[in-house]
């Protein structure tokens, strides 16, 4: 079974700072990765997704990752975070089964404070 | 942009009495999803849902849980006999294709007491 790791529970950057989240997985075939965003009371909105062609991948807010299959990893990295990046953030991996029936598991999240 | 709705977004139940989540999903996706989130842990895949039929559950799924498509529009999780472990945030899932992004809501925080 698929599984994911994010080995930070608590990151704490300045802001205007860059940010590197880090997500290892494991799945056997190739995955399809995701990075969700999830601010206090609120829901899971995504962030990017990877299933194939160009390994470094470009999401909304200035987001991006990076999937590397040596490593089994899928970075989330942003050059510059803004205070309103403040939020938990989860990985998650499905499986490529080529359907859309399988759910997405997730790793424990990441949560990230951004100091003044 | 299209949204995933849930409602209420807090119930409040006594143990042992039967709740139903309420969702509506993004009007032409095909597949539909709950997870759950305890307070401090990480969200879980409770169940899919595709062509009128559950398609894949976990563990966590067992008989006290059921999912319905009642009118084409909703998506409800019904919980039949409540146990204070069920306490926790219930999230909605749509997907046109699960490999292209989920759509989640905002989530039905359940407190069981």
């Amino acid at each position: 079974a698929q599984s994911v790791t994010q080995p930070d529970i608590h990151i704490t950057v300045s802001e205007g700072a860059s940010l590197e989240l880090r997500c290892n997985y494991s799945y056997g075939a190739t995955p399809y990765l995701f990075w969700y965003v999830q601010s206090p009371g609120q829901g899971l909105q995504l962030l990017l997704k990877y299933f194939s062609g160009d390994t470094l991948v470009q999401g909304i807010k200035g987001f991006e990752a990076e999937f590397k299959r040596s490593q089994s990893s899928f970075n989330l990295r942003k050059p510059s975070v803004h205070w309103s990046d403040a939020a938990e953030y989860f990985c998650a991996v499905a499986q490529n089964s080529g359907g859309g029936a399988d759910g997405l598991t997730f790793g424990k999240g990441t949560h990230l404070i951004i100091q003044p | 942009e299209p949204e995933v709705t849930q409602t209420p977004s807090h119930q409040v139940t006594q143990m042992g009495q039967e709740v139903i989540l309420r969702c509506v999903p993004i009007s032409n996706h095909l597949y539909f999803y709950w997870y759950r989130q305890i307070l401090g842990q990480k969200v879980e895949f409770l169940v899919s849902f595709y062509n009128n039929e559950i398609s894949e559950k976990s563990e966590i799924f067992d008989d006290q849980f059921s999912v319905e498509r009642p009118d084409g529009s909703n998506f409800t999780l019904k919980i039949r006999s409540t146990k204070l472990e069920d306490s926790a945030m219930y999230f909605c899932a749509s997907s046109g294709d699960g490999r292209y992004g989920y759509t989640f809501g905002s989530g039905t925080r359940l407190t069981v007491v």
